[in-house]
C-alpha cells in the first residue's frame, strides 16, 4: 500500500459527460501528479500541483482540469468526454517536508495510487 | 517530446533465470526510477537512481544509472513467479519540486515455474 488513495476505482460514463476523479496523497506529501495510462500511449504525465499551486503541465487536454485543495487532496475534472478518454488515470505524490534537507531525493520519488479506470461508452 | 526506449518489450523466462532490461534516451536525465506494475494496480517504486554510474540493489533487483546519463538498466536475479508483471523505467529531467516523470513503454515479464 503506497498510502495514496484514489476514488472511484471504476467509472463508466457516456460521451459528452463530465466526471471528477479524486486523489488523496500520502500523509504530508505536498506534490500531486496526474498521469493517464492507455494501451497505445503508455503512462503520460498530465499535470502537477505543489502545495495548492500548479507546478507543471504535460499533455493535458483543454477539456481536462485539476486542482489541489488546502488539505492537499486533488481532483481531476474531465469534461466533454470522448471514447478516446477511456484509460487508467493515476495520481502520484511526493515530497515530505519532514524528509529534511539531506533528502532532496524525496522530491523525485513518486508513489502511485491504485488508479481510476474510466470507461467512456 | 522526450521519449524513453525500453527493451525488450516482453520476456518469457524460466523460474530461476536472471533477467535484464534497459532504457535509453536521447535526453540526459537527472534521475532514473524503476517501477513494477501488476494488473489493475498502480506502479510500485522499486529503485531510484540519482547519480551517473550509481549501482543500487533492492533484494534480487539491481539497477544502474548509465555513465552518459542517457540510459539505465535493471537486472533481476534468480527470478520467481511473483516477479511477473510489467516493469517500467522512468526518467526525470528536473531536480526539485518540478519533476514529472517520463515513462518507457514497459517490459512485460512472464515467468514459467
Amino acid at each position: 500500500d503506497s498510502g495514496v488513495t484514489q476514488t472511484p476505482k471504476h467509472l463508466i460514463t457516456a460521451t459528452g459527460q463530465r466526471v471528477t476523479l479524486r486523489c488523496s496523497p500520502r500523509s504530508g506529501d505536498l506534490s500531486v501528479y496526474w498521469y493517464q495510462q492507455s494501451l497505445d500511449q503508455g503512462l503520460q504525465f498530465l499535470i502537477q500541483y505543489y502545495n495548492g499551486e500548479e507546478r507543471a503541465k504535460g499533455n493535458i487536454l483543454e477539456r481536462f482540469s485539476a486542482q489541489q485543495f488546502p488539505d492537499l487532496h486533488s481532483e481531476l475534472n474531465l469534461s466533454s468526454l470522448e471514447l478516446g478518454d477511456s484509460a487508467l488515470y493515476f495520481c502520484a505524490s511526493s515530497v515530505r517536508p519532514s524528509s529534511g534537507l539531506d533528502r532532496p531525493r524525496a522530491y523525485n520519488e513518486q508513489f502511485f495510487g491504485p488508479g481510476t479506470r474510466l470507461t467512456v461508452l | 517530446g522526450q521519449q524513453l526506449n525500453q527493451s525488450p518489450q516482453s520476456m518469457f523466462i524460466q523460474e530461476g533465470e536472471d533477467v535484464s532490461m534497459n532504457c535509453t534516451s536521447s535526453s540526459i536525465f537527472n534521475t532514473w526510477l524503476w517501477y513494477k506494475q501488476d494488473p489493475g494496480e498502480g506502479p510500485v517504486l522499486l529503485i531510484a537512481l540519482y547519480k551517473a554510474g550509481e549501482l543500487t540493489s533492492n533484494g534480487r533487483l539491481t539497477a544502474q544509472f548509465g555513465i552518459t546519463r542517457k540510459d539505465s538498466f535493471l537486472n533481476i536475479s534468480a527470478s520467481i513467479p511473483s516477479d511477473v508483471g510489467i516493469y517500467f523505467c522512468a526518467g526525470q529531467l528536473s531536480r526539485g519540486s518540478q519533476g514529472n516523470l517520463i515513462f518507457g513503454k514497459g517490459t512485460k515479464l512472464s515467468v514459467k515455474p
